[in-house]
């Protein structure tokens, strides 16, 4: 079965500063995908990043930043110079990759980060 | 715009009474799914659907059920057998995506739902 385990609750940071949500991830597939998502308090879930098991190249969009280790099963996320605006629950989830086109991708989400950034 | 539309915003529900939460998208996705968000934890899948007039139980199914008569609409009803159905509701869809059929599931605004 496959496991989604975000650690921190809650993350309090002040505006400028970088934060960092951990990610550990358990699969047995060789094959799978990695997303994150952020919630923001009017509740939809925006989608951030889709990574697959095979390109472990780290990725940099604008002040978002992720580092996908497979050695630790991790899929780290970094805030660099964080604002007000950051402020949300941020979730990590997995799929495994479907055995046919038509199975879709279940997610398996984690807990869950609260992320507060003060001004 | 495309997007997904799920109504209502807010909804109540008074002991043994089914309520239906509806979910409409026209993005021309084939799959949809519904998942059960509890306050400071993550997402649950209740059922989800990959084609009409066809879907699947997810985790926590139970007291639940739905149905896909047409590709644009998933609704969920809640029934009086859910004993706890207090939670955010939320609703996603996703496009085949050829070969690489992982694409990201795009979400509506949810639906709370809470008891009388």
């Amino acid at each position: 079965a496959q496991k989604v385990t975000q650690a921190q609750t809650e993350i309090s940071v002040v505006e400028k500063e970088d934060v960092t949500l951990d990610c550990v991830y358990e699969t047995r597939d060789t094959t799978y995908y990695l997303f994150w998502y952020k919630q923001p308090p009017s509740g939809e879930l925006v989608f951030l990043i889709r990574r697959n098991s095979f390109d472990e190249q780290n990725e940099i969009s604008g002040r978002y930043s992720w580092n996908f280790q497979k050695s630790t099963s991790s899929f780290n996320f970094t805030i660099t110079a964080s604002q007000v605006v950051d402020s949300a629950v941020y979730f990590c989830a997995l799929s495994e990759a479907p055995l046919i086109k038509a199975a879709g991708n279940k997610l398996t989400f984690g807990g869950g980060t609260r992320v507060l950034v003060k001004p | 715009d495309g997007g997904i539309t799920q109504s209502p915003k807010y909804l109540f529900r008074k002991e043994g009474q089914n309520v239906t939460l509806s979910c409409e998208q026209n993005l021309n996705h084939d799959a949809m799914y519904w998942y059960r968000q509890d306050p400071g934890q993550g997402l649950r899948l209740i059922y989800y659907s990959h084609i009409v007039n066809d879907f699947q139980k997810g985790d926590i199914a139970e007291g639940y059920s739905v149905s896909r008569e047409k590709k644009e609409s998933f609704p969920l009803t809640v029934t009086s057998a859910q004993k706890n159905p207090t939670a955010f509701y939320l609703c996603a869809s996703v496009g085949r995506g050829g070969v690489d059929s992982n694409q990201p599931q795009h979400f509506g605004d949810g639906t709370r739902l809470s008891i009388l």
